[in-house]
């Protein structure tokens, strides 16, 4: 079975602190996703990875930064958290595309709080 | 902005067929339609997916119309597991993204 894992479940910051999200698949993925999901918002992709030390951003990247040293792990870091991103933050992995099947596996989520 | 359209709510008896729509009316020759599905708690989870023709795997059946404006996917017995939010997306074959809407909330009511 193909596993993505997250580092934590929840996890409770204060404003201004350095915020480390990890993300770990075990399925050799070239792709690696982060997104964040709020009520009324639904998931919205925040940064993305295709290979190794690459990066785009999402939709929503403002607030956010990214790295992925290895293939199999794609850290999300919040340099100075603020209020406005309380939020679950989901990862995901997927093969490099093949044409017209390119599942996405999700991870369970981290449920960010900042006081 | 997501390129569906879907009603925000629907329910269905347990053992019954459910049957979510979606629109996607602008979609583009080399453009698949997705679907996802959201458990509460949980990250979301890959259904099906199909270019123009039906498609059917162990958990659902994925039927497009003709002209590929819009499609409907069939879960043929749910039951309360299946209560979730189910997404239908469209993405071009090269992409790797997903751009979610905010979906369908199925309630499968005993």
């Amino acid at each position: 079975d193909v596993k993505v894992t997250q580092s934590s479940r929840y996890l409770v910051k204060r404003t201004g602190e350095k915020v480390f999200l990890e993300c770990v698949q075990d399925m050799d993925h070239e792709n690696m996703f982060w997104y964040r999901q709020d009520p009324g918002l639904g998931l919205r992709l925040i940064y993305f990875s295709y290979d190794v030390k690459m990066k785009e951003k999402g939709d929503i990247p403002e607030g956010y930064s990214v790295s992925r040293e290895k293939k199999e792990r794609f850290s999300l870091i919040l340099e100075s958290a603020s209020t406005n991103q309380t939020s679950m933050y989901l990862c995901a992995s997927s093969e490099k595309g093949l044409a017209g099947y390119n599942e996405q596996f999700f991870g369970p989520g981290t449920r960010l709080t900042v006081l | 902005d997501a390129k569906t359209t879907q009603p925000p709510s629907m329910d269905c008896a347990e053992g019954r067929a459910a049957n979510l729509p979606c629109n996607h009316s602008t979609i583009s020759g080399n453009e698949y339609v997705y679907w996802y599905r959201q458990i509460h708690s949980q990250g979301p989870q890959y259904i099906i997916h199909g270019l123009k023709n039906n498609e059917t795997n162990e958990m659902a059946s994925l039927i497009i119309t003709e002209d590929r404006k819009s499609s409907t996917l069939i879960l043929p017995h749910a039951t309360l597991r299946d209560t979730a939010v189910y997404y239908c997306i469209v993405r071009v074959a090269y992409d790797s993204k997903l751009t979610f809407g905010k979906g369908i909330t199925l309630s499968v009511r005993p």
